[in-house]
């Protein structure tokens, strides 16, 4: 089975700081990751996936992500917040090796990013 | 379209009441998938349909949900009898076919703006 676990409800942080938003995942095998951003009365925006290869992602609006498949786990990551980054951050987890080849990605609860002015 | 589709946009219902959602995927998307976000709550599979293949229900929360979908086209999210607790925004996704390799975008599902249905 997979699963994703975001351990923190909310984030805060000043505007010019860097910021992390954490994740940690469970799967059988190598686990193919997401991270999605959804501002306030909008859909899920797709941020940047690990699927293989660098353990260092990046993806839109200057967001990047580590895997470490040690710690199992696939933190978000920018450099330098900006308040406009304030948002619901999710994290998804695939298992590519699910019997019957499963292409339902499990998605974690949320974490809500607050960058203050 | 350049992106999902979905509609309506917001809908209020009235308890007992049957309610249709529907989903128009990007075009050329073999799966799509249904989810639900109740208020402050993360993401809910409820169903997911890959071209002409029977849909996986596992997600679906009771038989007054039911979803079609017509081979790579439009799919339409039906609750009969809604309930208070069906609250939600329901979010519909598409993703390509798989393709060779494992950089490709059939890895990736890219979500519509949803359709927020409160029953009053």
């Amino acid at each position: 089975a997979q699963s994703v676990a975001q351990p923190e409800d909310q984030v805060n942080v000043a505007e010019g700081n860097p910021l992390t938003v954490k994740c940690t995942y469970s799967v059988s095998g190598n686990p193919y990751l997401f991270w999605y951003v959804q501002y306030p009365n909008r859909g899920l925006q797709f941020l940047l996936k690990y699927i293989t290869g660098d353990n260092l992602v990046k993806g839109s609006y200057g967001f990047e992500a580590e895997f470490n498949k040690s710690q199992t786990s696939f933190h978000l990551k920018k450099p330098s917040a900006l308040v406009s980054d304030s948002a619901l951050y999710f994290c998804a987890v695939r298992d590519p090796h699910a019997s019957g080849g499963s292409y339902i990605p499990t998605f974690g609860r949320g974490t809500s990013l607050i960058v203050h002015p | 379209g350049a992106g999902v589709s979905q509609s309506p946009s917001n809908k209020v219902t009235e308890k007992g009441k049957d309610v249709e959602l529907r989903c128009d995927p990007i075009s050329g998307h073999t799966a799509l998938y249904w989810y639900r976000q109740r208020l402050g709550q993360g993401l809910e599979f409820l169903i997911y349909f890959q071209g002409n293949s029977a849909p996986d229900k596992s997600g679906l929360p009771s038989d007054r949900f039911s979803a079609e979908r017509t081979g790579e086209s439009v799919s339409t999210l039906t609750i009969q009898r809604t309930q208070q607790e069906d609250s939600a925004v329901y979010l519909c996704a598409s993703r390509p076919a798989p393709g060779q390799g494992a950089f490709s975008s059939g890895n990736t599902i890219y979500f519509g703006e949803g359709s927020w249905l409160t029953v009053v």
